[in-house]
């Protein structure tokens, strides 16, 4: 069974500092794809940022990048310049196969104070 | 462009009440399709999901049931609403063709009273 680990329940980070949020993951799989996902308080789920673990290079998207460590299923995200609008609960997310379940961590709320 | 929509967005309903939440996504065709609840302040929990019509797999055994009776439509119900319904619903589609990346529909929040 595929397991998503967010240890750290909350952060905060001052505004346009850099921050990271950590997730490890377990799973026998070799091909297989890690998310993360945002959730403001509106509670819409929007897709952050996606690797496929078959690329050794890390993803990127304008703020947001990752730190993919396959060997040790570790799956960071690194928000720089962080805006108010980033405060959210982010969610590391696990999937493979056709079906595309995902599987979650519990989730970060992290807080930008102004 | 692809879109999905999930109704309704807020929802109170008495314990022993009925329940449907319904799902449907346009611009796409076969999509696989899924329900998650979660709880506040926590993860998704996947409940079921769909990979064609008719085709339904749970995941948690409970008082919930799905349908898929069209392509693009998914159904959650309940004949008996419990206290331990309540929470936030969240319906989903993928493609393969897209790589796995699940869309998420706006969410219903349920509170069973």
């Amino acid at each position: 069974a595929q397991t998503v680990t967010q240890s750290q329940p909350e952060m905060s980070v001052q505004e346009a500092e850099t921050v990271t949020l950590s997730c490890t993951y377990d799973t026998s799989e070799n091909n297989y794809y890690l998310f993360w996902y945002k959730q403001p308080p509106s509670r819409q789920m929007i897709l952050v940022i996606r690797q496929e673990a078959y690329k050794q290079q890390n993803a990127t998207e304008n703020r947001f990048s990752v730190n993919f460590q396959k060997a040790a299923k570790s799956f960071s995200l690194k928000i720089s310049d962080s805006q108010l609008g980033d405060t959210a609960m982010y969610f590391c997310a696990f999937t493979f196969g056709a079906n595309s379940k995902l599987t979650f961590g519990k989730g970060i709320t992290l807080s930008v104070r102004p | 462009s692809q879109t999905i929509h999930q109704w309704p967005a807020t929802l109170v309903q008495p314990v022993g009440s009925p329940l449907s939440l319904e799902c449907t996504v346009e611009g796409t065709s076969n999509p696989n399709l899924y329900w998650y609840r979660q709880a506040a302040g926590r993860g998704l929990q996947l409940l079921f999901y769909s990979v064609g019509i008719g085709q339904i797999s749970s995941e948690v055994p409970q008082n919930l049931s799905a349908s898929r009776p069209q392509d693009r439509q998914f159904i959650l119900s309940s004949k008996k609403l419990l206290l331990s319904d309540s929470g936030f619903y969240l319906c989903a589609w993928s493609v393969l063709a897209d790589k796995n990346i699940q869309y998420f529909g706006a969410g219903t929040r349920l509170s069973v009273l």
